[in-house]
């Protein structure tokens, strides 16, 4: 079963930042926040992932609450290329990659 | 770095017939490759877990008699649908993983059963 929790579906205006929220309340102490995202008809794309602390990469910036019960990824100017579906998973290092059911991520022109 | 390859990247099969898709690791050694399901509008849903050298684990539900895996070689697994039917068309996705905890995920292989 997934530990997440996601909203179904989100909009966001071309060039803002797309915030997308995660619930992981039941996360263990060894488990990891990873993100994946599916443009359609694809495989899924690794974004970013953390464990405690905030990250940033290229792509995105992950933003972890200090009790890690929830995190929030951030795409800080989104394009139409960045509509698709983006999956929050909560593993630890070597366990397999379990997917919920993820946010529909609608950029609007 | 880091690429996984699936052949072929689409199919159709005649219903009763068997279809192979195979997985590569590109420019490294999968020690563990993985299988899984994506219906139309669904997540993706794990099928089996492959260690090189070793039979696959298969997750609940999922039968180990008509999905065939084999993973030969650190760089190839196969998925054998066997006597496919209608409802075992879907978009079939592996990914790999070098003994470290990332993962990478192939493009998918799309079959459809006539």
């Amino acid at each position: 079963d997934a530990k997440t929790t996601q909203p179904t579906s989100m909009d966001c205006a071309e060039g803002r930042a797309a915030n997308l929220p995660c619930n992981h309340s039941t996360i263990s102490g060894n488990e990891y926040v990873y993100w994946y995202r599916q443009i359609h008809s694809q495989g899924p794309q690794y974004i970013i992932h953390g464990l405690k602390n905030n990250e940033t990469n290229e792509m995105a910036s992950l933003i972890i609450t200090e009790d890690r019960k929830s995190s929030t990824l951030i795409l800080p100017h989104a394009t139409l290329r960045d509509t698709a579906v983006y999956y929050c998973i909560v593993r630890a290092r070597d366990d397999k990659i379990i997917f919920g059911k993820g946010t529909r991520l609608h950029i609007l022109p | 770095g880091a690429v996984v390859s699936q052949h072929p990247s689409w199919v159709i099969c005649k219903s009763g017939t068997s279809v192979k898709i195979e997985c590569r690791s590109l420019d490294f050694q999968a020690t563990t490759m993985f299988w899984y399901r994506q219906f139309p509008k669904q997540s993706l849903m794990l099928m089996a877990t492959s260690n090189e050298g070793s039979k696959a684990t298969y997750e609940q539900g999922v039968e180990k008699d008509k999905f065939l895996i084999n993973h030969a070689s650190l760089t190839l697994s196969t998925l054998t649908v066997t006597s496919a039917h209608p409802e075992d068309s879907s978009f079939y996705i592996c990914s790999a993983r070098n003994g470290g905890h990332e993962q990478y995920f192939g493009p998918g292989t799309r079959l459809t059963v006539t």
